[in-house]
């Protein structure tokens, strides 16, 4: 069964950085892409980039350029996202999700269950 | 950037009647490679992350009831929610998938009317 564990609350300050894990189990990790959303408190849905697992490739929406970060560790089934430069409107619930296809753009048919970040001086 | 739009912004059905959702895409996501729309629909309960149910405009992910259903092409798609049940009650989003950045639709509140 596909699971998507992601690490706990964060609180922030503005200009710092923040980082958010999503540990993957049951199946094969490198042959699926990760993909982050976020969504502000109340409001919809919004993509940040993927991550191949395989080679380590990116893509980020680039509004986010040069600001995130995605990584992964193979031993250990975990993708992570940073995010730079913390401002106010930061402040969301991020979902990491397993993308349904691999081709980086297609459906994401499993989801972590949200980490929600903080930045408040 | 692909603009999604969703009409109504929320929608009131009484239980067992049909509730239909539009999305709309600001250009086509239909690819021509595959033969396909690259459109997937949402739903997101309160305190839990988005549950998909429908991919390529129409087909229906494993373990989603059949009275969802998704249609449409190109630039104009449809969810449509049959004999509208208490646990369906939720937020709906689309989202194309065609191109970066992958976007999404602001999302439709189904609520009981």
């Amino acid at each position: 069964q596909v699971h998507l564990v992601q690490s706990g609350a964060e609180v922030k300050k503005p200009g710092a950085s923040v980082t958010v894990s999503c540990k993957t189990s049951g199946y094969p990790f490198t042959g699926y892409y990760i993909h982050w959303v976020r969504q502000a408190p109340g409001q919809g849905l919004e993509w940040l980039g993927w991550i191949n697992p395989n080679r380590g490739a990116t893509t980020f929406a680039p509004k986010f350029q040069g600001r995130v970060t995605m990584t992964r560790d193979t031993s250990m089934r975990t993708v992570y996202l940073v995010l730079s430069r913390l401002r106010s409107d930061d402040t969301a619930v991020y979902f990491c999700a397993r993308e349904g296809g691999n081709s980086g753009y297609d459906d994401l048919d499993h989801w972590g269950q949200g980490t929600l970040v903080t930045v408040s001086s | 950037d692909i603009v999604m739009t969703q009409s109504p912004d929320s929608l009131g059905v009484a239980l067992g009647e049909r509730a239909t959702i539009n999305c709309r895409s600001s250009q086509s996501v239909w690819d021509s490679s595959n033969n396909k729309n690259n459109l997937a629909w949402y739903q997101q309960k309160p305190g839990q992350p988005p549950k998909l149910l429908i991919y390529w405009a129409s087909n229906r992910e494993p373990g989603v009831p059949d009275r969802f259903t998704g249609g449409g092409s190109g630039t104009d798609f449809t969810l449509t929610i049959d004999s509208l049940q208490a646990e369906d009650l939720a937020v709906y989003y689309c989202q194309q998938y065609y191109s970066n950045p992958i976007t999404f639709g602001p999302g439709t509140t189904v609520d009981i009317k």
